[in-house]
Parts: C-alpha cells; structure tokens; sequence
C-alpha cells in the first residue's frame, strides 16, 4: 500500500531531550515535508526537501532540523524541544514540486502528537 | 480525537443535505488548489483540485467552486453522509515560491 508512515504516533518529553521523529514514504516521491498543525492555525510549513540532499526551510523552521540522506526518509529533529513545540506534525510527500498539477497533490502521514513539558 | 477540531468554524448539516464549505484565499497570483479532509486521528486526505485556468470541476459527489474575482472557493458535497463527518481545509498553491499555503479548516458535523 503506498503510504507515508511516521513514528512515533505520541510522544510526550521534556524540555532539551532530543529528539527525532522518522517519515519514511514507499512511492519513491521526490518532494517530502514536514508541516506542524495547531488549533486555529492550519498547517504550516517547517522543512521541505525538493530531492536526496537538498532539503530548505519552511515558514516555521526553528528548533528544527531535517536531514534527506536517502530518496525515502526524511526525519524531523529537534535538538533541543521547548513547550511552544508541542504540536501535531505531519510529514508528507509527491511525486515532484515541479511539473503537473497531479504531481504536486501531498500524500500525508498520519501524524505524531508530540508534548513537550 | 485531535484537538485540530477546536477554534474552527463549525457546518452541521442534515444526512442527505448537500454541504457548501468555503475558503476565502489569499494570494491573487495563486494558480493551483486542492481540497483535504481529515478525519479525527488521521492525516489529510486529497478529495479534489483545481487549476486557477478553471471556475468549476466535479468529481464523485464533490465540487469545486473557484471564484478568482473574489478569490473564493467553494466544495459542495453532495448527499452528505456520516462519513463526511471531518475537518475540511483548502490549499492554495503560490506559483511564485512553488509552494503550498493551507486553510485553518471547517469542520462538518452530519448528523443522522
């Protein structure tokens, strides 16, 4: 079944544990990111990475950090989590960010509720 | 289920009904958007797009309004079931950055 799954599903953590939450996508898609959803404000963007090894910040982007070593993974790290970085995050991918308007639809994880205390 | 579903604008709708959910754009010169739905405790999942080219477009139960004048959308759901029941929240596209920018989301209560 091609999908983009994501672990942990729920974390919760302390502040200044590192930690880093997996995205792993089995349709060989180019284009991965990760987006953070919180009440009222939709899903904004925190990385994307366009192909292996090129990876760019979103909108919201710090406390992050992101790593595209291979063409299926691309984890979300954060070095050093805060309470303002509790949130639901979503990772997502598509087939490419250039080309036709199909190619540009995300396919999203489930997503991985994350506390930070 | 996830709290994504608070602090948004609310439609409840009769089995049956149709639905009109609307989402107001931003960015004039925005040339591609896509309609999600995520239903509690999962990911948002494509339901239909549009291109800026287009005012209208139909898929199985579901339609897509595009008003560039007033930059609105529109996706009308036809015969609203219990499955319908989710958070819905539209995407637009920014040619310019290659980039997508998402709706806060309504959220659709069937009732039976």
């Amino acid at each position: 079944e091609a999908q983009v799954t994501q672990n942990p599903r729920y974390l919760i953590t302390v502040t200044g544990k590192k930690l880093t939450v997996t995205c792993s996508q089995n349709m060989n898609h180019e284009y991965m990111s990760w987006y953070r959803q919180d009440p009222g404000l939709g899903l904004r963007q925190i990385y994307y990475s366009m192909n292996v090894e090129v990876t760019d910040k979103g909108d919201v982007p710090e406390g992050y950090k992101v790593s595209r070593k291979e063409k299926r993974n691309f984890p979300l790290i954060l070095e050093s989590p805060s309470p303002n970085q509790t949130s639901l995050y979503f990772c997502a991918s598509s087939r490419t960010r250039q080309g036709g308007a199909g190619a540009n639809v995300l396919t999203f994880g489930a997503g991985s509720r994350l506390t930070v205390l | 289920g996830e709290s994504v579903g608070l602090h948004l604008p609310t439609l409840s709708v009769q089995e049956g009904d149709n639905s009109i959910i609307n989402c107001a754009y931003s960015n004039s010169a925005s040339d591609y958007f896509i309609w999600y739905k995520q239903e509690s405790g999962k990911g948002p999942q494509f339901i239909i797009d549009i291109r800026s080219n287009m005012d209208k477009r139909q898929g199985q139960r579901v339609t897509v309004l595009l008003n560039k004048t007033v930059k609105h959308l529109s996706l009308q759901i036809a015969a609203t079931q219990p499955g319908d029941s989710a958070v819905y929240f539209c995407a637009e596209k920014w040619d310019n950055f290659n980039k997508f920018y998402f709706g806060s989301g309504t959220k659709l209560n069937v009732k039976p």
